[in-house]
């Protein structure tokens, strides 16, 4: 089992342009999330799909979209970059809920200059 | 808002000696969870404290979950060079269905 893959790992864009971030998941999980890390910082929330089909704002969800393609994939839109968007993007699963233990991918590290 | 503080911000022992990390938190909650993160990689779960337990074990690692104080401390015993990382205390309010994360306290272990 690959776990949580994300595609691509590193990404520099101009402020202005679009980029999906992709994920996927094989474990079967219900739930998956997206998450940014900035310096200093814990994870903080930006989306989150409770089951498929469903999909509802975290903390920080402006400038971002995303889309439950299906049971395995999660993919976060930026329709239009802004430096204050670099950062460092976690994708992550879990079975049911955030109660339960989540499982992340690599990581996609972003910068907009 | 973070729901959940680390304290130290940083740490540094020998290894051998007991690391001890703390997170607080503001509201009530249903589970206080801790993770690991090596430099430039995900988060990976250490353990789960349910609100209704006072202490758990698993391995090294040694939690207490004091909800009165609103606070959580993470101890891991016997520390080795392999356990350098950041370690992040993340909270699930009561209620609500968002997990919620410190920013973490950075653990380095001199070999």
């Amino acid at each position: 089992n690959a776990g949580v893959t994300q595609t691509p790992k590193f990404q520099v864009l101009k402020t202005g342009q679009s980029m999906t971030l992709q994920c996927a998941q094989d474990m079967n999980h219900n739930s998956m999330y997206w998450y940014r890390q900035d310096p200093g910082m814990g994870l903080r929330l930006i989306y989150y799909s409770a089951s498929e089909g469903t999909t509802d704002k975290g903390e920080v969800p402006n400038g971002y979209n995303v889309s439950r393609l299906n049971k395995r994939e999660f993919s976060l839109r930026l329709e239009s970059a802004a430096p204050s968007q670099t950062s460092v993007y976690f994708c992550a699963s879990s079975e049911t809920g955030p109660t339960a233990e989540q499982y992340f991918g690599p990581g996609t590290r972003l910068t907009v200059t | 808002s973070q729901q959940g503080e680390e304290d130290p911000q940083a740490l540094s022992i020998q290894e051998g000696e007991n690391a001890t990390m703390n997170c607080s938190y503001k509201t009530s909650i249903n589970n206080l969870q801790w993770y690991r993160q090596n430099s430039g990689r995900g988060l990976v779960h250490l353990i789960l404290i349910r609100s209704n337990e006072r202490e758990k074990h698993s391995g090294r690692l040694r939690v207490t979950l004091d909800t009165s104080k609103k606070s959580s401390s993470l101890l891991i015993t016997a520390s080795r060079a392999a356990d350098t990382a950041s370690y992040f205390c993340a909270t699930e309010e009561t209620g609500g269905f968002k997990t919620i994360f410190g920013a973490g306290t950075r653990l380095f272990v001199k070999a």
